[in-house]
């Protein structure tokens, strides 16, 4: 079974604080890792696809790389805007089409 | 281009009643899926549609839990009889194709309480 873990479960930082955040995966023949962003009350907004190990994306202040066994979600000089929840998901083998998530990054940037 | 949109934004019931949730899937997406968050946990699948056809429903967790989409458009959701364990976000999710290049787009889901 596919299985995604996000660290840390929340994270405080100041205003042009860069750091990062981790998901580590278990999953046979990944087809595709995704970072979402959600705010309060809304749904999950898509921010980044990776399919190798190797890959990077970057988004204005947000940058994601991909290992074998882990994606990292760089922040770099963060503004209070970046505050939300970010979620990384997994797509397993198979014909089908079903994300894992995991539980998500709660991350609050301060002025 | 309009998103994913899901009503209602809330639902509040009692147990042992019957909710129907809708899902209007972005224009010309022929993948929706319904996803659940329970209280604390993470983001689950339920099932996939492809046009009118299941595709995958290994998510559903009882046969209280119904989904529909007749002619391949927006989709219904339907608990009968509600439980409190159902209490939840439903997320509703869409996509123009399947394989290596499917991208989901999320709808702002629905809140469920069951009383």
């Amino acid at each position: 079974e596919d299985q995604v873990t996000q660290s840390p479960e929340a994270l405080r930082l100041q205003e042009g604080e860069s750091s990062s955040l981790n998901c580590s995966y278990t999953v046979s023949g990944l087809r595709g890792l995704f970072w979402y962003r959600q705010d309060p009350g809304k749904g999950p907004e898509f921010l980044f696809t990776l399919y190798s190990a190797g890959e990077e994306k970057e988004k204005e202040r947000l940058k994601a790389t991909l290992t074998k066994k882990e994606s990292f979600l760089h922040i770099t000089a963060p503004k209070p805007e970046d505050s939300a929840t970010y979620l990384c998901a997994v797509r397993g083998p198979g014909g089908g089409n079903k994300l894992t998530f995991g539980t998500g990054t709660q991350l609050k940037v301060e002025l | 281009e309009a998103g994913v949109t899901q009503f209602p934004s809330h639902s509040v019931i009692e147990k042992g009643q019957t909710v129907t949730l809708r899902c209007d899937p972005i224009s010309g997406h022929d993948n929706l899926y319904w996803y659940r968050r329970v209280m604390g946990k993470e983001i689950k699948f339920l099932l996939h549609f492809v046009k009118e056809s299941k595709q995958d429903e290994s998510g559903m967790p009882n046969n209280r839990f119904l989904a529909e989409r007749t002619g391949g458009t927006y989709s219904t959701l339907k608990v009968q009889p509600a439980e409190l364990e159902d209490s939840g976000v439903y997320f509703c999710a869409s996509s123009l194709r399947q394989g290596p290049t499917d991208t989901q787009y999320f709808g702002p889901g629905t809140r469920l309480t069951v009383l």
